[in-house]
């Protein structure tokens, strides 16, 4: 099983700053990563696959890149709308796993 | 518009079984594989299972193996999963997920649905 570690656990960030986090994975999964954002009390959603292409409808603040066993994810320029937690997904190798998440909550 | 929702969660005692049933519109759901995805109170995401549009792949995580059967009925619009010797580890919000591909899964989630909350305590 490929095990996906995310950093920091926690990120604290004031809307309009700049916010990165880190996924690793194990071993390669080549571009196969996906990033979801989840909000309290909501489903996630989905942000970006293939490590760098947004999902229809995500604005461009975010972005993704990467490949083999070091991602991350960026947003350029933090709005409220954005505080919540953020998990990466291996979809190269069965079983499917995901990182533990990244909380970017208001500093 | 795609919608997905789950059903059939609750409060089951260890040992028992439950079955979850995820009714998807629209998308034409049987061009897409499917999947379950749990998160326990509080906790991260864990994928659960999968299976393919035809069901001739079907996956699982090795924590529910054996023990976890998922299915799906085109006919229907429907996705389930059935749970057998459930465990208080399987306590749980399960949402069901559905692949973004055409054909040929990928194995990330497009869309979710709001989950169904299963609770194994005596």
């Amino acid at each position: 099983e490929i095990v996906m570690t995310q950093s920091p656990a926690t990120l604290s960030v004031s809307p309009g700053e700049r916010a990165t986090l880190s996924c690793r994975a194990s071993q390669s999964v080549s571009s196969n990563l996906a990033w979801y954002q989840q909000k309290p009390g909501q489903a996630p959603r989905l942000l970006i696959y293939g490590a760098s292409t947004r999902a229809t409808g995500i604005p461009a603040r975010f972005s993704g890149s990467g490949s083999g066993t070091e991602f991350t994810l960026t947003i350029s320029s933090l709005q409220s709308e954005d505080f919540a937690v953020y998990y990466c997904q291996q979809y190269n190798n069965w079983p499917l796993t995901f990182g533990p998440g990244t909380k970017v909550d208001i500093k | 518009e795609v919608q997905l929702v789950e059903s059939g969660g609750g409060l089951v005692q260890p040992g028992r079984s439950l079955r979850l049933s995820c009714a998807a519109s629209g998308f034409t759901f049987d061009d897409y594989a499917m999947h379950w995805v749990r998160q326990a109170p509080g906790k991260g995401l864990e994928w659960v299972s999968g299976i393919s549009w035809n069901s001739g792949s079907i996956g699982y995580a090795d924590s529910v193996k054996g023990r976890f059967t998922i299915s799906r009925d085109n006919a229907k619009n429907s996705l389930y999963l059935q749970m057998n010797s459930l465990r208080a580890e399987d306590t749980a919000l399960y949402y069901c997920a559905k692949d973004p591909a055409h054909g040929v899964a990928v194995y990330y989630f497009d869309y979710w649905g709001q989950g169904t909350l299963v609770t194994v305590s005596s």
